[in-house]
């Protein structure tokens, strides 16, 4: 289900910032992930942020969490051509540690 | 270190038929898991393995069976493939690295099988 919200495409020109949003619904996440899919591959972790934080800043990538909202959010600096991909936001849920993902957002960086 | 792997990258099948998708992992991670990825419903887990000789359903087990008799092998099988199967199958694994939450779960994924039922 559609625990997880994003929405699925956002276009941005090289150079500019994107930012990336995701809702969730579970309150008792302790942890909140970013990864990034580039065409005809797997997912890849971007970077991650635990519950206790607001912010995380990680060179290009600046992931905001605001735990009141339950909005997380995912800004890219500068943004590249080498950017474009698809980025899903997930939580940890559950004993068995699964990840529950958004639907995932289409990031295309135009010329 | 080769990561996950996926065996195969691409198959067709027609309705009825069977067939099992093979995950290997060289990391020696407990912690296995089965996705398929529809476009505009992100991943979604079908099922996975807490450690050698365990399997758990997810959210989408219907019509799948896995087995994971080796800790670096994970098995999605079909016994008789339906067009709703058509998708992209994504095997990861993950494990506790030391000095983060038992909760922090990076998954490491394969690079997925494409799957059409025809």
């Amino acid at each position: 289900g559609e625990d997880v919200e994003q929405s699925l495409f956002l276009s941005v020109r090289e150079g500019d910032s994107s930012v990336i949003n995701c809702t969730y619904t579970d309150s008792s996440s302790t942890y909140l992930y970013w990864y990034k899919q580039e065409p005809g591959a797997g997912l890849q972790l971007l970077t991650y942020i635990f519950s206790n934080m607001d912010m995380k800043q990680d060179q290009r990538l600046t992931v905001l969490l605001n735990k009141k909202d339950k909005h997380l959010s995912l800004r890219i600096a500068d943004t590249q051509t080498g950017d474009s991909a698809i980025y899903f936001c997930a939580e940890t849920r559950g004993s068995a540690r699964q990840l529950t993902f958004g639907s995932g957002t289409q990031l295309t960086v135009l010329p | 270190n080769a990561g996950v792997t996926q065996t195969p990258k691409f198959r067709v099948l027609k309705t009825g038929q069977s067939m099992t998708l093979l995950c290997a992992q060289d990391m020696n991670h407990e912690y296995m898991y089965w996705y398929r990825q529809d476009p505009g419903m992100g991943l979604r887990l079908i099922h996975y393995s807490v450690g050698e000789g365990t399997t758990a359903k997810g959210e989408v087990p219907d019509g799948y069976n896995v087995s994971r008799l080796k800790k670096q092998n994970f098995l999605l099988g079909l016994e008789s493939a339906a067009p709703s199967q058509t998708s992209v199958y994504f095997c990861a694994s993950s494990d506790s690295p030391p000095g983060l939450r038992r909760e922090y779960n990076e998954q490491f994924f394969g690079p997925g099988t494409r799957l059409t039922v025809l």
